[in-house]
């Protein structure tokens, strides 16, 4: 059955880094898009970053932009999300999801929460 | 990346219908047949329901279905049942070279 589980997350102070991790399994992980999705506390939902299947296309919230990167190791069945120059407005639950259609994301992760604070 | 359109509330009868709209613009919602629908319960992950507007995927009652006319996109509960009490997503695809959209969220109350 499909898995992801997503790690990383923590308390960390504003202009910090993390990596978050999610660990794919049970599909060919390489023949589908993946994605981060936020939702900070009380809030909406928010796409962070997409990786298309392509291997090659991404693209990023524009408030992440130049600060985020999404990248995936398709040999080990992983997505990663590297977040510096971390903000207090970053503060949310971070989860992993996999596309069934564009932005379709049929299985998701039980979320890693990031708290920036000083 | 502007935000979808969503009510922030609806609400329903057990066993009436309700209907959640979304509107965006040419650009996204209008523009391709690929929004989706998610439900999230309170401290869960959200859960698709709709995607390509009307397409459910697999374990999805058909008491779920969704339609798109011009930009606004719109998703129907048929069948109220407690349940399906939740905060109910749109989003969009908004072209090849953006990242999709997502709508504020409504919540969905079973009276």
């Amino acid at each position: 059955q499909v898995q992801l589980v997503e790690s990383g997350g923590g308390v960390v102070q504003p202009g910090t880094s993390l990596r978050l991790s999610c660990a794919a399994s049970g599909f060919n992980f390489r023949n589908y898009g993946m994605h981060w999705v936020r939702q900070a506390p009380g809030k909406g939902l928010e796409w962070v970053a997409v990786f298309w299947s392509d291997g090659i296309k991404k693209h990023y919230l524009d408030s992440v932009k130049g600060r985020f990167t999404i990248s995936r190791d398709n040999s080990n069945n992983m997505l990663y999300l590297q977040m510096n120059n971390l903000r207090e407005e970053d503060t949310a639950v971070y989860y992993c999801a996999r596309d069934l259609s564009y932005y379709a994301d049929e299985f998701w992760g039980q979320g890693t929460k990031v708290t920036v604070s000083s | 990346q502007s935000a979808l359109t969503q009510p922030p509330s609806a609400s329903g009868s057990p066993g009436q219908s309700v209907t959640i709209s979304c509107t965006g613009a040419s650009s996204d919602v209008g523009g391709y047949n690929y929004v989706s629908w998610y439900q999230q319960h309170p401290g869960k992950a959200p859960k698709l329901m709709i995607y390509d507007v009307n397409k459910r995927p697999s374990g999805v009652p058909d008491r779920f279905s969704g339609s798109k006319s011009g930009n606004t996109a719109s998703l129907t509960v048929s069948g109220l049942q407690a349940e399906d009490e939740a905060d109910y997503y749109c989003t969009s695809f908004a072209g090849s070279n953006t990242l999709g959209v997502f709508g504020g969220g409504t919540k969905l109350t079973v009276l």
